[in-house]
């Protein structure tokens, strides 16, 4: 089991380009999440999936996009990014469609220049 | 939204001390869950509480729902080189409509001295 996975590790972008992070679990989870790790701000919600055909968001979901693509994968999307968006990008799963115990992926580090 | 206030912020220990952390709240949590991250690495699930003091170990890691369910603990007897992270708490709150979310603390950095 590789549990959750995320492409690409790193990424450095130029601001106004797009790219799509990339998620995939094989706990056969319910639910999937996106996160953002900024220091000092601990990790905050971008969008979240309770189940395979919803989406909803969460703290922070202005200049993102999501698509659950299937029950293994969450996709996030910048359209036009922005140095603001410079972070680590984590993405989570729980078995149920509610929060539940979160099991995270390695992450992306992300740099908009 | 909830907040959670995680401390300390840092730690400085030798190996071999004892650590203790806590979360607390204004907010009743039904669930409380903590994480450890090391650099470069994905938060991991460490231990999770379900109930009013309930006290939970996970190895050397042991970790406490606090009876008011506004607060948690996390204590790690004799530290070791490998305990050096991030540990963050998080808790949940069920309300009528469903789970409100998972709610982090900002978390606390261990630092061991051999």
């Amino acid at each position: 089991n590789a549990g959750v996975t995320q492409t690409p590790k790193f990424q450095v972008l130029k601001t106004g380009q797009s790219m799509t992070l990339q998620c995939a679990q094989d706990m056969n989870h319910n639910s999937m999440y996106w996160y953002r790790q900024d220091p000092g701000m601990g990790l905050r919600l971008i969008y979240y999936s309770a189940s395979e055909g919803t989406t909803d968001k969460g703290e922070v979901p202005n200049g993102y996009n999501v698509s659950r693509l299937n029950k293994r994968e969450f996709s996030l999307r910048l359209e036009s990014a922005a140095p603001s968006q410079t972070s680590v990008y984590f993405c989570a799963s729980s078995e149920g469609g509610g929060p539940g115990e979160q099991y995270f992926g390695p992450g992306t580090r992300l740099t908009v220049t | 939204g909830q907040q959670l206030n995680q401390s300390p912020q840092s730690m400085f220990i030798q190996e071999g001390e004892d650590v203790s952390m806590n979360c607390t709240s204004s907010s009743i949590f039904n669930t409380w869950l903590w994480y450890k991250q090391e650099p470069g690495e994905g938060p991991v699930l460490l231990i999770a509480l379900y109930k009013a003091g309930e006290l939970t170990s996970n190895g050397r890691l042991t970790a406490q729902f606090g009876i008011t369910r506004k607060d948690s603990f996390l204590n790690i007897s004799a530290s070791i080189p490998s305990d050096v992270g991030i540990y963050f708490c998080a808790g949940i709150i069920y309300s009528g409509g469903g789970a409100d979310g998972l709610t982090f603390g900002k978390g606390t950095h261990l630092i061991i001295q051999p």
